[in-house]
């Protein structure tokens, strides 16, 4: 089975803090995919990333950065959190056309 | 650009009683369309997709949707829900023919099954 795996569950940061989510897939997949998930809002795509080193912008990347040092590593940055940021956030991978494997999710509350 | 709406926020439903989940979207161009499901603190999962081939498509737990291209809808249907099946459903596209696999997702409903 794939497996994502997002380093934190939960998580509570300061405002101005600089935060890394971390997430890591299993099965050598090309693509990965952050999202953020709001209530009434659904999933919208922050970065994306389709081999290692390279990065596209999604819908929101006001705010965020990323990394892909490693084809099963990338990972989410928040250079200076703000209370507006606080969300859950959704790593995913995938290979073929499609079929996008999630992670477990990250909490994230900005105080 | 992609769109996919999901009318409804919310659809409350007794169990072993029918239901059918809304999705509607638009795009100019050929699309693939997938619903995944959320349960209570847990990532997304795949639930069913189309591709391409028959219109009518079914998962391993009973749920199925139909691809109607004239009404730009893909509904999710269950003749009989369960408890268990309370979750949160997000419909989503993708163009066909990309190099990578971008979805956009509608904003989610909420299914809630009561004894």
């Amino acid at each position: 089975d794939v497996k994502v795996t997002q380093s934190s569950r939960y998580l509570v940061k300061r405002t101005g803090e600089k935060v890394f989510l971390e997430c890591v897939q299993d099965m050598d997949h090309e693509n990965m995919f952050w999202y953020r998930q709001d209530p009434g809002l659904g999933l919208r795509l922050i970065y994306f990333s389709y081999d290692v080193k390279m990065k596209e912008k999604g819908d929101i990347p006001e705010g965020y950065s990323v990394s892909r040092e490693k084809k099963e590593r990338f990972s989410l940055i928040l250079e200076s959190a703000s209370t507006n940021q606080t969300s859950m956030y959704l790593c995913a991978s995938s290979f073929l056309a499609g079929e996008l494997f999630f992670g477990e999710g990250s909490r994230l509350t900005v105080l | 650009a992609q769109s996919v709406t999901q009318l409804d926020s919310q659809v409350p439903v007794f169990e072993e009683a029918p239901v059918e989940l809304r999705c509607n979207y638009s795009s100019s161009v050929s699309v693939y369309l997938f619903w995944y499901v959320q349960y209570p603190n847990q990532g997304l999962q795949l639930l069913l997709k189309y591709l391409s081939g028959s219109t009518l498509v079914e998962s391993i737990n009973g749920f199925e949707a139909e691809f109607n291209k004239s009404q730009t809808s893909f509904h999710l249907r269950k003749p009989s829900v369960h408890i268990s099946d309370t979750a949160e459903y997000f419909c989503a596209v993708s163009l066909m023919n990309t190099g990578f696999q971008k979805l956009v997702f509608g904003t989610g409903t909420r299914l809630l099954v009561s004894p």
